[in-house]
This record gives C-alpha cells, structure tokens and sequence, in this order.
C-alpha cells in the first residue's frame, strides 16, 4: 500500500520568496511520484514527475523537487514567488512495479497563498 | 490537441434522480481514470480502464456507481439513486500505455444533489 503526506494544508510567502510545499510517502516497491497543481475551478495539471534517473525533476513555472530516498521526501520547491503561483498542489505517489496503469494516491493537498 | 472533455460542467440534481457524467478522453489514450474530490476526503479514484476495459473498480463507493467505456472516445459514470452526499467534483483523466506517462486530466463536473 502506498499513501502520501502533506504537511500543512495552508502555506502563505510574500512575493519573491522561497516557496517550499513538503511531502512524504510510504511505499513498499520504488515510487513514481509527482507534483500537480490545481486552478479554481480547473483540473490537475502536472507540474513535475519523477521516475528514475537524476532525483533533482526540474518541472513548469519555476518548480523543482528533489526525490530523497533516505528521508522518503519529494518536496517542490520555487526560489521565487509569484502571484500567480497561488493555487492548491498536490503530491502523487504511484507504484513503480505495477507494469501499467499508473493508479496515483493523492496526499490531501495543499493550498499557496501568494501575498504582496 | 482537445484535452480531456467532460460535460456537464455544472450538475443540480435532486435526490434520487439519476444523474449520467460524461467524458471524452485525449484520442491516443489507452488509460482513463475517474476521479472524486471533496473537502473531507480529497482526491479518490473510482475506477480505471485500459483500453476500454474496467481494470479496477475498487474505489467505487457502492453499487449506486457504475461506470462504462463503450468504445475508446467515450466513457459515462452513472449514480443511481443520487444522494446529497454524492454532491462533489467529479474528474475524469486520461493517459498513454506507460505507467510513467503523465494523467491529462479534464476540468471536472460539479455534482450538487440536493
């Protein structure tokens, strides 16, 4: 079984700051794990993903994470804040050995606040 | 290239009518996933189909779901009764054979059952 955590369900930075959503996860075979953002009133976009290779996943608008084996973290990252980051992110954990069809579990998300 | 298409947007339906979501997956995609969102328990996937057959109906929540893919472009998720606490943000998802592909996923269909 495979589940994701999210700690803090409300982040808030000032424009131009350091933006750093965190995740964890727990999963029994190596993971497929990822970032979507979410929109009012839109659906998941896909900000990043990692798989296998290099454990720094440089994804859209700015974002990276970094997949940390050690700590079971894959948290997102952002050196700078934008207004227009305000949104709700989700992590995703998927099961690597599965052969096909992706079956994501979702942490329960976590909403930015951008402030000027 | 469309997206994932899923009509109606916007649903108001009374309690125990039936109600029928629709989605239009990304031509191409093998897989595609239907998904519940609510505040209480987040994003939960119901079931999955490859290449139009139900792989995992695990997360249907009781037989009042049911779900069909007639054919590669076209897939419905039916309740029947409805219920009040149906009422939720229904997404539907789509994606190539890999498991390491990227879900496209569509803007939804806001369910409310009064």
């Amino acid at each position: 079984a495979q589940s994701v955590t999210q700690l803090g369900s409300h982040v808030s930075v000032s424009e131009g700051a350091l933006v750093l959503l965190r995740c964890n996860y727990s999963s029994s075979v190596p993971p497929y794990l990822f970032w979507y953002v979410q929109y009012p009133n839109q659906g998941l976009q896909l900000l990043l993903k990692y798989t296998t290779g290099a454990t720094l996943v440089k994804g859209i608008n700015g974002f990276e994470a970094e997949f940390k084996k050690s700590e079971t973290s894959f948290h997102l990252t952002k050196p700078s804040a934008h207004m227009s980051d305000a949104a709700e992110y989700f992590c995703a954990v998927s099961d690597s050995y599965t052969g096909g069809g992706n079956k994501l579990t979702f942490g329960t998300g976590t909403q930015l606040k951008v402030e000027l | 290239d469309a997206g994932v298409i899923q009509s109606p947007r916007h649903e108001v339906t009374e309690m125990g009518q039936e109600v029928t979501l629709r989605c239009k997956p990304i031509s191409g995609h093998d897989y595609l996933f239907w998904y519940r969102q609510t505040m209480m328990r987040g994003l939960e996937l119901l079931i999955y189909f490859n290449n139009n057959v139900p792989i995992d109906d695990s997360g249907m929540p009781e037989d009042r779901f049911s779900a069909k893919m007639p054919n590669a472009s076209f897939s419905t998720l039916k309740i029947q009764p409805s219920e009040p606490r149906d009422s939720a943000v229904y997404f539907c998802a789509s994606m190539r054979a890999s498991s390491t592909d990227t879900q496209y996923f569509g803007p939804g269909t806001r369910l409310t059952v009064l």
